[in-house]
């Protein structure tokens, strides 16, 4: 079946710098696409959206870019902190469906 | 604004006990949904309510797994009897909207993780 999936499992960045988490999506159909950080022991957290009609979208300190070409979405997190040390998720859905699908998640190091 | 509750917490059974999740969505959320996480990976959907209508079911595994949500607030998930592979957190989440679109993201409560040995 089409699914969401990750490159990278564990992504280690040093306090300050810029961090980008990477996601591919197998289903072109799909037209909404969502981040979520989720935190040990606790749910995931929405952080940020954006529609297949759009190619970037800007939130605090975090920008989502959709490539629809190569199926592929991803997360930049400027001056990453250590608050934001967690497991990201990407997740997709289309109208179609009414169903989220979550990829397997990326873990989030931020070294001091 | 408050959040999703949910409780147990924490629950450790034995396998072929029963065993009950209860959650609250957010005020004035009409849709609810329960997934499933196992370790290691996202979360899978098991359920969504649409007020106290299914949408969707269809990975739910019906011959030990149920849910209700009689009166469209809160909702109960239920697993009789649970297997090992049971153990996961189970999630409850909800949204305004009957599509998790744009304008309607899901919000998840912090689930209760359930151990079965």
């Amino acid at each position: 079946g089409e699914s969401v999936g990750l490159h990278l499992p564990t992504l280690s960045v040093q306090e300050g710098d810029n961090s980008i988490i990477n996601c591919a999506y197998s289903n072109s159909a799909s037209d909404y696409f969502i981040w979520y950080k989720q935190e040990s022991g606790k749910g995931p957290q929405f952080i940020i959206d954006i529609r297949s009609n759009m190619d970037k979208r800007q939130g605090q300190r975090v920008t989502v870019l959709l490539n629809k070409t190569v199926k592929h979405l991803s997360l930049q997190i400027a001056a990453t902190q250590p608050g934001d040390s967690a497991v990201y998720f990407c997740a997709e859905t289309k109208d179609s469906s009414y169903k989220l699908i979550f990829g397997s998640g990326t873990r989030l190091l931020v070294r001091p | 604004e408050a959040g999703v509750a949910q409780s147990p917490r924490y629950k450790i059974i034995e396998k072929r006990q029963s065993v009950a999740f209860w959650c609250n969505p957010i005020s004035g959320h009409a849709t609810l949904y329960w997934y499933q996480q196992i370790l290691g990976q996202g979360p899978k959907l098991l359920i969504q309510f649409q007020n106290n209508g299914v949408v969707d079911d269809s990975q739910l595994p019906k011959d030990r797994f149920s849910a209700e949500r009689l009166k469209g607030v809160d909702s109960t998930l239920k697993i009789q009897p649970a297997k090992l592979e049971d153990s996961a957190v189970y999630l409850c989440a909800s949204s305004t909207g009957r599509v998790p679109g744009y304008n309607s993201p899901l919000h998840f409560g912090n689930g209760t993780r359930l151990t079965v040995t």
